[in-house]
């Protein structure tokens, strides 16, 4: 069965500084993994999503992920954080085997410092 | 488009009771989800419809039930809540193929007192 950790439960960073979340993945087959982010009280939105081709994907709000199988990583980047990053981050791996069901990471909650 | 809506927003339960959480999409997506949230353990999957007319057990189905409607429509019911079902519960579409990401909704605070 498929899982996603993610060892950091907190990150604080400080505003204008770079951010670096890890997500690490099993899965048996090529993956297809997903960051999502979710702001205090509120559902979760997609970041980013790799199903294939250029390892290194763009996303929105200036967020990048590098997807390497060698390290079965799918490590998400920004390289200057603004306030508003302050949320909840979790990493996804999803199983088109059975109706495309997605398997979390427990979440890296990130604190951004003034 | 509202997207995925949820109902209620909030619900506190006594133990023992029963209650149905409501979810609809209006993405015309072909499949539903729906997850629980706590603490440190990310989204757990309850049950899922890939297909309208068609509902699976995701990994934690224990203590409740679906119903999918309509194309449109995915139920949640509890039939007896306890307090270990105090959780958050987000309702998610999808197109149902492998590359494309789920949308959720808002979520439902529940607590079982």
């Amino acid at each position: 069965a498929q899982s996603v950790t993610q060892p950091d439960i907190h990150i604080t960073v400080s505003e204008g500084a770079s951010l670096e979340l890890r997500c690490n993945y099993s899965y048996g087959a090529t993956p297809y993994l997903f960051w999502y982010v979710q702001s205090p009280g509120q559902g979760l939105q997609l970041l980013l999503k790799y199903f294939s081709g250029d390892t290194l994907v763009q996303g929105i709000k200036g967020f990048e992920a590098e997807f390497k199988r060698s390290q079965s990583s799918f490590n998400l980047r920004k390289p200057s954080v603004h306030w508003s990053d302050a949320a909840e981050y979790f990493c996804a791996v999803g199983d088109y085997a059975a109706g495309n069901k997605l398997t979390f990471g427990g979440g890296t909650r990130v604190l951004v410092k003034p | 488009n509202a997207g995925v809506t949820q109902t209620p927003k909030f619900q506190v339960l006594k133990t023992g009771q029963s209650m149905t959480l409501q979810c609809a999409q209006d993405m015309n997506h072909n499949s539903m989800y729906w997850y629980r949230q706590d603490p440190g353990m990310g989204l757990r999957l309850i049950y899922y419809s890939a297909s309208e007319g068609t509902t699976d057990k995701g990994e934690v189905p224990n203590g409740y039930n679906v119903s999918r409607l309509n194309k449109r429509e995915f139920s949640l019911r509890l039939e007896s809540a306890a307090p270990s079902q105090t959780s958050v519960y987000f309702c998610a579409s999808g197109a149902g193929v492998s590359y494309n990401e789920q949308f959720f909704g808002p979520g439902t605070r529940l607590t079982v007192l």
